[in-house]
This record gives C-alpha cells, sequence and structure tokens, in this order.
C-alpha cells in the first residue's frame, strides 16, 4: 500500500475535462516535489509534470499540474481517446528516505 | 536523442541474483541520476534505487539485496538483486533521474522467478 493516495480510476467523456488526486502527507508532497506520469499498458511511463507544475517539451497545455499544502493534482482538458491510460504521482519521501509512487489512476475516456 | 537499453536474464530461480544492466546512448552520462524502477505484475511502480557520481540511494525495503554499480567507461549502470523471489517477479525499468522526477525511462525488462 503506497503512502501516497490516488483514486483507483476516474472517467470522462471527450472533450470534458478530468482531475486525478495524489494526496500525502508532510514528510512527502508537504515538503517536496511532485512529478506525474502517463503509462499506456505494455509501455513505458511518460513524465508529463514535473517540479509541481512544469511541462517537459512536447506535453501539450492540456495537461497541468498543482499542488496545495500535502495534496497534488493532475488535471487534463479536452479529453481524447489516446488519454486512456494509467497515470502515477511521484516524490520524496524524507522519512522513508524513498522515492515513492501512488498507487496509479486508471483513466477511462468514455 | 539519448536512449537507454536494458539487458538480462528474464527468467530466474528462487534464491538467485538478478542482474540487469542499462546503456546510455546518445548523451552525457554525469549530471543525472540513473535509476532502477520496478512494476509486478498488475501492481503500480516501485522505485528500486539510484546512483549519482558513485553515491547510491536504495529503497530502504530492499537496501539489503541490493546492489547499484556504475561504468562511466562505458556509459552504463547495473543492478543486482540477491536472492530473489517470487515477489521479485516484475517489469524491471532503468531511467535518468533529475533531483525530483524521472525524464526518460528505458524500455524494461521482464523479469520472472519461478521454480
Amino acid at each position: 500500500q503506497s503512502v501516497l493516495t490516488q483514486p483507483p480510476s476516474v472517467s470522462a467523456a471527450p472533450g470534458q475535462k478530468v482531475t486525478i488526486s495524489c494526496s500525502g502527507s508532510s514528510s512527502n508532497i508537504g515538503n517536496n516535489q511532485v512529478s506525474w506520469y502517463q503509462q499506456v499498458p505494455e509501455t513505458a511511463p511518460k513524465l508529463l509534470i514535473h517540479d509541481n507544475i512544469y511541462r517537459p517539451s512536447g506535453i501539450p497545455d492540456r495537461f497541468s499540474g498543482s499542488k496545495s499544502g500535502t495534496s497534488a493534482a493532475l488535471g487534463i482538458t479536452g479529453l481524447q481517446p489516446g488519454d486512456e491510460a494509467y497515470y502515477f504521482c511521484l516524490t520524496w519521501d524524507t522519512s522513508l528516505r524513498a522515492r515513492v509512487f501512488g498507487g496509479g489512476t486508471k483513466l477511462t475516456v468514455l | 536523442q539519448v536512449q537507454l537499453e536494458q539487458s538480462g536474464a528474464g527468467l530466474l530461480k528462487p534464491s538467485e541474483t538478478l542482474s540487469l544492466t542499462c546503456v546510455v546512448y546518445g548523451g552525457s552520462f554525469s549530471g543525472y541520476y540513473w535509476s532502477w524502477i520496478r512494476q509486478p505484475p498488475g501492481k503500480g511502480l516501485e522505485w528500486i534505487g539510484d546512483i549519482n557520481g558513485g553515491d547510491t540511494d536504495y529503497n530502504p525495503s530492499l537496501k539489503s539485496r541490493i546492489t547499484i554499480s556504475q561504468d562511466t567507461s562505458k556509459n552504463q549502470f547495473s543492478l543486482k538483486l540477491t536472492s530473489v523471489t517470487v515477489a521479485d517477479t516484475a517489469v524491471y525499468y532503468c531511467a535518468r533521474g533529475r533531483n525530483w522526477y524521472f525524464d526518460l525511462w528505458g524500455r524494461a525488462n521482464m523479469v520472472t522467478v519461478s521454480s
């Protein structure tokens, strides 16, 4: 069981917006940077957001990141069928002295 | 374009040692964290450990069984995990890390532990 809590699944229609949450504590999200990854089954994860809010080159601005207190969130607007994937959050846990991933959220585009 | 190419044995028996190598093509080896991450079938991602400039950092839950090393002359780094069990069955990824994130991932190795 991960120290970072994500909803197991979210769904929305094409064109709509979805938000995926990642809840932690002061030993991880509260005091460290968060990144987000997209993983299509059978492929390697892909970086979407780093340092809470920044998109790497090539990532559309439909993807956005935010952080408040001990929680972070990934927002996706203008949903497309190709956005169907698993999404993971990642941060450092100061108490555990380990990089920790959220359990992952499956996004379904209805 | 920087690429990470992984190699290593895919089928092990319990108590054997898992050995994987990741070669960095087309880019600098210095200045990054070089990491191993795994994903058991149907489950989430688990960080195994990093090496950065020769210094290592390991997941405490695996620390007693892990060694991550590097050969900068060959632009590669390696993972050894001793005394494997069925619970170590997973897809293993190598990745390039910055302070707080992984910006480049290898294509993965499926490692199965079975008697």
